[in-house]
């Protein structure tokens, strides 16, 4: 079945730095890629959309410059949190939608990876 | 817009009893409905999604749900709970247009007892 790598699985830096996830889509294409962040025992909130090539469509109230998206390929999206503070600690997971197959438009498979627990100290 | 409820943010059973965990939608297009699991630190396992056929939909590991649009309801049952199926449940929404994006629910923590 489809695979989706996320790594770091987790990562601590001190605040002021920047941190980068990687999301890479294994055995299929990912035309878009969801970036989700969880609080603990809390649902999942969407962060951002990303289709390959194009700027991220960000949900209201999540700041785009400090949570840099890049979908350079249909197989690999970042997420960059940038100048980093305790209150963005949390646990970071991205989501990739397979490209539809020939001939149809809709494809409703969504993967999800392992996470990202950060912590900034 | 398009969300989900889901009722009990515990739920607890005995090992081999009945699993059933509430979802109810709302949607002002047809929606497509999924549930998911989740392990302590761990990314999201798909159990099972209805996407306009069967409304009585079989997932992994012995889940099921049943799409009701008459009680807007996408319930997840299991006839035996396992020790194995302690996790957290999240039933999430989705549609046909735009970004397709999934709107996930509060989640259910299922816990299991011997």
């Amino acid at each position: 079945g489809a695979v989706v790598s996320q790594h770091p699985s987790w990562v601590i830096c001190k605040s002021g730095t920047s941190v980068k996830i990687e999301c890479r889509s294994l055995d299929f294409q990912a035309t878009t890629m969801f970036w989700y962040r969880q609080f603990p025992k809390q649902s999942l909130m969407l962060m951002a959309t990303s289709n390959e090539g194009s700027k991220a469509t960000y949900e209201q109230g999540v700041e785009k410059d400090k949570f840099l998206i890049n979908h350079a390929s249909l197989t690999l999206s970042t997420l960059t949190v940038t100048s980093a503070h305790p209150e963005d600690s949390s646990f970071y997971i991205c989501s990739a939608r397979e490209s539809p197959p020939p001939g149809t438009f809709f494809n409703y498979g969504y993967t999800f990876g392992s996470g990202t627990r950060l912590t900034v100290v | 817009a398009q969300s989900v409820t889901q009722l009990g943010s515990h739920v607890s059973v005995s090992e081999g009893a009945l699993v059933l965990l509430r979802c109810n939608y709302s949607s002002s297009v047809p929606p497509y409905l999924f549930w998911y699991v989740q392990y302590p630190n761990q990314g999201l396992q798909l159990l099972l999604k209805y996407t306009s056929a069967a409304t009585l939909v079989k997932g992994i590991n012995g889940f099921e749900a049943e799409f009701k649009k008459s009680e807007t309801s996408f319930h997840l049952t299991k006839p035996s709970a396992h020790m194995s199926d302690a996790a957290e449940y999240f039933c999430a929404v989705s549609s046909n247009t735009g970004f397709q994006k999934l709107v996930f629910g509060t989640g259910t923590r299922l816990l299991v007892s011997p």
